[in-house]
């Protein structure tokens, strides 16, 4: 089925761990995103690309890394994990950086501890 | 001061009833004027979007843009218990070539038999 793909869709980390969160789409979008949704703060961005090899901060980038070699994966490493990293992380496309009609994938849920 | 500001709720009402989601919003280079539908343990989905001021009506859902207050509304008529979600207001504006997307916080939105 045509969509955004993220993996893991569970995880636990210790604190100091680093991973990395994948999103995957098959829609050849051009604009691809990671926001987390914490309660009370709704969905904030971190990161996101306008196209392979273009990548720009968010909101809220502290703490995560992103690269787009391809236009169809956009992955969200987090560098050394801390506690305030403990969030649901959704990943977003759209066909045009001038659309924010986003299709987002299903989300993985990351606990630090 | 937030730039997109919702009620997060909790919202109940009965079955039939005709609910009301709004927010308020400070940035008035805001564009696209959309809600967003989240259920339990998924990614939001895009249910309508709005193109600067005006009304658009989907089925059961209307959705209203009065840029002089900074007000936008969704309206869902004869509501079912299938509503029963997370509602997520979102609004862009265009930043560097580019649509920038903030959320409201969502209102949780539940519909009883």
């Amino acid at each position: 089925n045509a969509g955004v793909t993220q993996t893991p869709k569970f995880q636990v980390l210790k604190t100091g761990q680093s991973m990395t969160l994948q999103c995957a789409q098959d829609m050849n979008h051009e604009y691809m995103s990671w926001y987390r949704q914490d309660p009370g703060m709704g969905l904030r961005l971190i990161h996101y690309s306008v196209g392979a090899g273009i990548t720009d901060q968010g909101e809220v980038p502290n703490g995560y890394n992103v690269s787009r070699s391809t236009t169809e994966d956009f992955p969200l490493r987090l560098l050394s994990a801390a506690p305030s990293q403990t969030s649901v992380y959704f990943c977003a496309s759209s066909y045009s950086r001038q659309w924010s009609g986003y299709t987002f994938g299903s989300g993985t849920r990351l606990t630090v501890v | 001061q937030k730039e997109v500001e919702q009620d997060p709720g909790p919202l109940s009402v009965p079955e039939g009833a005709i609910v009301s989601l709004n927010c308020t919003y400070s940035n008035s280079a805001f564009q696209y004027f959309m809600w967003y539908r989240q259920y339990s343990r998924k990614g939001p989905e895009l249910l309508m979007y709005t193109y600067s001021s005006g009304n658009k009506e989907d089925g059961r859902f209307t959705a209203q843009v009065d840029k002089s207050s900074k007000y936008i509304s969704l309206f869902i008529r004869d509501s079912q218990p299938s509503d029963s979600a997370t509602y997520l207001c979102a609004m862009s504006s265009l930043i560097q070539g580019a649509q920038k997307l903030v959320f409201g916080q969502g209102t949780r939105l539940t519909i009883n038999p």
